[in-house]
């Protein structure tokens, strides 16, 4: 079945500093979507992003369906960004997830 | 309603009972998923519906799970003889129609099951 890899699996990083997440998928898709859970573990829907690029204040997203990968940038982040970021892939309405990049901003 | 709902928030239970979940969907999506999440890990899909037909319930880990969605909206997962294996964070989405166009998924809070 199909894969989704997202990395790094950790991110440390102090308040105000900038982060790439990375997620990578083996199989193409019909749709790709990022999500946030915080720490109180509300699960959040960032973007539903198939491609191109999209942005929403200080995060966007950038996926590159033919090489089978998407970018969560989060700027200037703040201790409320910390949690794990999610992106799962659609597959005839499944969405299969990656293990996910737990984010933590010191302030 | 405004997000998802879901409810008991929390709920503890002995092994042998039987549990039910409920889910209120957002006003007017289509598609209703149900997904467990175990701590540490992504969600783990269960079950989907569109309208009131379950679409697929590969899922679902066997025969003591089972869902409904009679009218079309609130939804019911219902786990006989629970087990302390059952123990999880079981999450219910909803999304306008389907996972294609228009198909962000918004997810309610969560219901917490802990079977002792």
């Amino acid at each position: 079945g199909i894969q989704v890899e997202q990395s790094p699996p950790d991110l440390i990083l102090q308040e105000g500093a900038n982060s790439t997440l990375r997620c990578n998928f083996s199989d193409s898709v019909n749709n790709l979507q990022w999500f946030h859970q915080n720490p109180w573990g509300q699960l959040i829907n960032l973007f539903y992003i198939p491609s191109g690029t999209k942005q929403n204040g200080r995060l966007s997203a950038t996926t590159v369906a033919t090489e089978r990968y998407s970018l969560l940038y989060i700027s200037s982040s703040q201790t409320t960004d910390s949690g794990v970021y999610f992106c799962a892939v659609d597959l005839n309405y499944q969405l299969i997830w990656g293990a996910g990049t737990k984010l933590i901003i010191k302030p | 309603g405004a997000g998802v709902s879901q409810s008991p928030r929390y709920k503890v239970t002995k092994r042998g009972q039987d549990v039910a979940l409920r889910c209120d969907p957002i006003s007017g999506h289509v598609s209703l998923y149900w997904y467990r999440q175990a701590l540490g890990q992504g969600p783990e899909f269960l079950t989907y519906f569109n309208y009131e037909a379950q679409q697929d319930k590969s899922g679902l880990p066997n025969d003591r799970f089972s869902a409904e969605r009679p009218e079309g909206s609130i939804s019911t997962l219902t786990i006989q003889r629970t087990e302390q294996r059952d123990s999880a964070m079981y999450r219910c989405a909803s999304s306008l129609y389907g996972t294609g166009e228009g198909g962000e998924l918004f997810f309610g809070e969560g219901s917490r099951l802990t079977v002792l």
